[in-house]
């Protein structure tokens, strides 16, 4: 158990809909970060908060947004959703920048039909 | 940008045999830092290991060791006398440069068969 949770654990939902998944980091972990991982792209960055500030963006869709709350957990928020973005959604938290270990959720998977 | 390759995509072992995975990277940066993962069929992503670029030691834990080479940019890890257990895909990443997301490789499958 790595500490960092991630709910909900499975999600089936319609395309067009619009879904939340939330996060919760290790305690004492600042830097929240969001990855997808799908079978074609592979483990992709989407985005990194430290401390309720967005620090680092990556190829993260228009349609997704994220933010970090002031307890340090963190939502993911996925609109308007495509057959494309079926994938398993990962956060990892880490005590502060590059050089710590990232430590992953169980992750959530997203299937949009 | 950095880069990091995993040529093998699958590889299959016999139990007990030992296995090496490749990744070799590419940075600008002077230094960073490496990491392993493993991804088991549940799913979850596993931290193994963080390697610091000034440090070219070979690194051990238990069945578990790691060869890192700054001189051909690659960072290997060896299992020896494989389990089953250690069926999984297995990542190596590296920080982004003057970021910090991790830069993944497109992981090694590992089937280890009884």
């Amino acid at each position: 158990d790595s500490g960092v949770t991630q709910t909900p654990k499975h999600l089936i939902t319609a395309t067009g809909q619009r879904v939340t998944l939330r996060c919760s980091p290790r305690s004492g972990d600042l830097s929240v970060y969001w990855y997808q991982q799908s079978l074609d792209q592979g483990l992709q960055f989407l985005i990194q908060y430290y401390n309720g500030e967005e620090r680092a963006k990556g190829n993260i869709l228009e349609r997704f947004s994220a933010q970090q709350f002031p307890d340090l957990h963190s939502e993911l928020n996925l609109s308007s959703l495509e057959l494309g973005d079926s994938a398993l959604y990962f956060c990892a938290s880490s005590v502060g920048g590059s050089k710590d270990e990232q430590f992953f959720g169980p992750g959530t998977r997203l299937t949009v039909l | 940008a950095q880069k990091v390759t995993q040529a093998q995509t699958e590889i299959s072992v016999v139990e007990k045999e030992d296995v090496t995975l490749d990744c070799v990277y590419e940075t600008r940066d002077t230094t960073y830092y490496l990491f392993w993962y493993k991804q088991p069929p549940s799913g979850e992503l596993v931290f193994l290991i963080r390697r610091n670029s000034f440090d070219e030691q070979n690194e051990i834990s238990g069945r578990y060791s790691w060869n890192f080479q700054k001189s051909t940019s690659s960072f290997n890890f060896t299992i020896t006398a494989s389990q089953v257990v250690d069926s999984a895909v297995y990542f190596c990443a590296l920080p982004g440069a003057g970021s910090y997301q991790l830069t993944f490789g497109k992981g090694t499958k590992l089937s280890v068969i009884p």
